[in-house]
């Protein structure tokens, strides 16, 4: 696709919910991150994924948050038990590698009751 | 760690003026890369302008420019000539240069721009 795409745009999950985010990064950039963007606040990184290695997961905030790229192309951020804290706008990236501009997807936001 | 502080979370400025955003950053590193992202509404976060810390001159991106000042680690961005497409949240954003293929960014915490018409 021309961009990087996510889906859905906006979730609304009941506190205990289990809920998976999906992203379409551009085809064949290497490079996958994901990043948390609570209200008012800048994102903050979570995890970041090279083809279908997740190489640095040091950003994920509990075992509650789960990431995976298997063939190295789509991604799913999934999220266990959701909690309120977890409310926020989900961003994924992609870039070829290397020094080469990230380019971001629209973010998904997560809303949890 | 490194930590980016943007101490202005929210600036105004009259249109077809010129306007500067502040960004420091604190890291012990001396290769690295510094950027400005805006973030519409929309939510996407849109490169505006982006500095190697090798580099002296400072960058240039038509109506944007940054003064890098790696010794004091400031990072401000200019904005001339501002326009009511200029307004959005603008992020100062940090990445080291030692993780090859790890370009996980840090940002600060946001300003955002008004333009006045």
């Amino acid at each position: 696709g021309a961009g990087v795409s996510q889906s859905p745009r906006y979730k609304v999950a009941k506190r205990g919910q289990d809920v998976a985010l999906r992203c379409d990064p551009i085809s064949g950039h290497v490079s996958l991150f994901w990043y948390q963007q609570a209200l008012g606040q800048g994102p903050e990184f979570l995890t970041y994924f090279q083809n279908e290695a997740q190489l640095d997961k040091s950003g994920l905030p509990s075992d509650r948050f789960f990431a995976e790229r298997p063939e190295g192309s789509v991604s799913t951020l999934k999220i266990q038990r959701t909690q309120q804290e977890d409310s926020a706008v989900y961003l994924c990236a992609s870039s070829w590698q290397g020094i080469s501009p990230l380019h971001f997807g629209n973010g998904t936001r997560l809303t949890v009751t | 760690a490194q930590t980016v502080t943007q101490s202005q979370p929210e600036m105004s400025v009259q249109e077809a003026e010129t306007v500067t955003l502040s960004c420091t950053y604190d890291t012990s590193e001396s290769d690295y890369y510094l950027f400005w992202y805006k973030q519409p509404p929309s939510r996407q976060m849109i490169l505006v302008i982006r500095q190697e810390a090798y580099k002296q001159q400072n960058a240039t991106e038509n109506r944007f420019s940054v003064n890098f000042q790696k010794a004091a680690k400031s990072f401000s961005l200019k904005i001339s000539d501002s326009q009511l497409g200029d307004a959005a949240m603008y992020f100062c954003a940090y990445r080291s240069a030692a993780n090859f293929g790890n370009e996980k960014l840090t940002f600060g915490t946001g300003t955002r721009l008004t333009i006045i018409p």
